[in-house]
């Protein structure tokens, strides 16, 4: 199982531009999420999935579009970007168990630049 | 504001000493997670302990749960220079039927010395 792959690893962009950050898991998870994290803020969510067609924002959603076409992949779409968005991207996913969260598998990260 | 608050931000040791981080949260919880994250890299989980758990052991880690506090602290023991990460707590929010959120606390910087 190669697990959580995000890509690209490193990624600058202008002010305005929009780019998909990728995100693929091979272990059928239901649930995938994707987190922001800055320093001295800790990670924060931006958007999550509990399945294929159902999405829901976190606490960090504007600026940010997510879709869930399949179990495997959940893009995250800069609309526009902002200097706002410079950040370390991780994406997670894992079972969705009723009553309680599991465990969450995380990608190696994208480090996002705008400019 | 966070779910979950880590503390001390920091903690500097020696090797072989033993480090001790904090995690306060603020809502019920069904379980809470503990993670670590090595410069550079994902976070990788350690340990999840269950909210009718109060104590829970996996090699050198040592994890207790005080529902009654909304606390829980993380015991590492005989510490080790690759131990040096920062280390995440994380709680699950409900919505619905189902916990489709985990929520991450800022974190607590680890830095063992050899």
């Amino acid at each position: 199982n190669a697990g959580v792959t995000q890509t690209p690893k490193f990624q600058v962009l202008k002010t305005g531009q929009s780019m998909t950050l990728q995100c693929a898991q091979d272990m059928n998870h239901e649930y995938m999420s994707w987190y922001r994290q800055d320093p001295g803020m800790g990670l924060r969510l931006i958007h999550y999935s509990v399945g294929a067609g159902i999405t829901d924002q976190g606490e960090v959603p504007n600026g940010y579009n997510v879709s869930r076409s399949t179990t495997e992949d959940f893009p995250l779409r800069l609309l526009s970007a902002a200097p706002s968005q410079t950040s370390v991207y991780f994406c997670a996913s894992s079972y969705v168990l009723t009553g309680t969260t599991d465990t969450q598998y995380f990608g190696p990260g994208t480090r996002l630049t705008v400019l | 504001s966070q779910q979950g608050e880590e503390d001390p931000q920091a903690l500097s040791i020696q090797e072989g000493e033993n480090a001790t981080m904090n995690c306060s949260y603020k809502t019920s919880i069904n379980n809470l997670q503990w993670y670590r994250q090595n410069s550079g890299r994902g976070l990788v989980h350690l340990i999840l302990i269950r909210s009718n758990e109060r104590e829970k052991h996996s090699g050198r880690l040592r994890v207790t749960l005080d529902t009654s506090k909304k606390s829980s602290s993380l015991l590492i023991t005989a510490s080790r220079a690759a131990d040096t990460a920062s280390y995440f707590c994380a709680t699950p929010s409900r919505r619905g039927t189902s916990y489709g959120k985990l929520t991450f606390g800022q974190g607590t910087i680890l830095t063992v010395h050899p």
